[in-house]
């Protein structure tokens, strides 16, 4: 198993650019999450999903778009991006149930905009 | 709503030496509380969890952290570092019937030989 992928591992986008970052698991985990990590701040959940079709709010969700059209895979998006997401984003998968499952984490992609 | 709060953003520490990395946190509920590991250039991975019973949980790589329900805090320690634990730690915090991790800011842990 590959577990959790991101692609791509690094972009520099200008101002105003779009991009699209995809999350793949294979573990066929219900549940899926993209974070963004700053200096200081730790991990903050930009959005989530508990399933195919469904998609939710975290704690910073301007400013960006997700989707999960398959249970596999987990896309955020960028319409136009601004130096402040300049950031690290990870991705990670869990499976259904109780709260406690772990949350198993990509490798993570590192955003420049310029 | 959850918070935790590390105490500490970088812990330099000598190879052999003990080492405690402090995390408090905030809940009106009953939570859950983790501790991940982040290498560098990695992606987060699960040190160890509590989740009832005993208060002493052990995790991988020799951690260990204790579940203090008065004080409201969940510090990692281990007796004896390794170079290879220089990494970055993070506290999280669930509520129990949640789906949202609660991250602290991280602690640098930094060992010298």
């Amino acid at each position: 198993n590959a577990g959790v992928t991101q692609t791509p591992k690094f972009r520099v986008l200008k101002t105003g650019q779009s991009m699209t970052l995809l999350c793949a698991q294979d573990m066929n985990h219900e549940y899926m999450y993209w974070y963004r990590q700053d200096p200081g701040m730790g991990l903050r959940l930009i959005h989530y999903s508990v399933g195919e079709g469904t998609t939710a709010k975290g704690e910073v969700p301007d400013g960006y778009n997700v989707s999960r059209l398959k249970k596999q895979n987990f896309l955020l998006g960028l319409e136009s991006a601004a130096p402040s997401q300049t950031s690290v984003y990870f991705c990670a998968s869990s499976t259904l149930g109780s709260s406690y499952n772990e949350q198993f984490f990509g490798p993570g992609t590192r955003l420049t905009v310029l | 709503a959850q918070s935790v709060t590390q105490l500490d953003s970088q812990v330099p520490v000598f190879e052999e030496a003990p080492v405690e990395l402090r995390c408090n946190y905030s809940s009106s509920v009953s939570v859950y509380l983790f501790w991940y590991v982040q290498y560098p250039n990695q992606g987060l991975q699960l040190l160890l969890k509590y989740l009832s019973g005993s208060t002493l949980v052990k995790g991988i790589n020799g951690f260990e952290a204790e579940f203090n329900k008065s004080q409201t805090s969940f510090h990692l320690r281990k007796p004896s570092v390794h170079i290879s634990d220089t990494a970055e730690y993070f506290c999280a915090v669930i509520r129990q019937g949640a789906q949202k991790l609660v991250f602290g800011q991280g602690t640098r842990l930094t060992i010298n030989p």
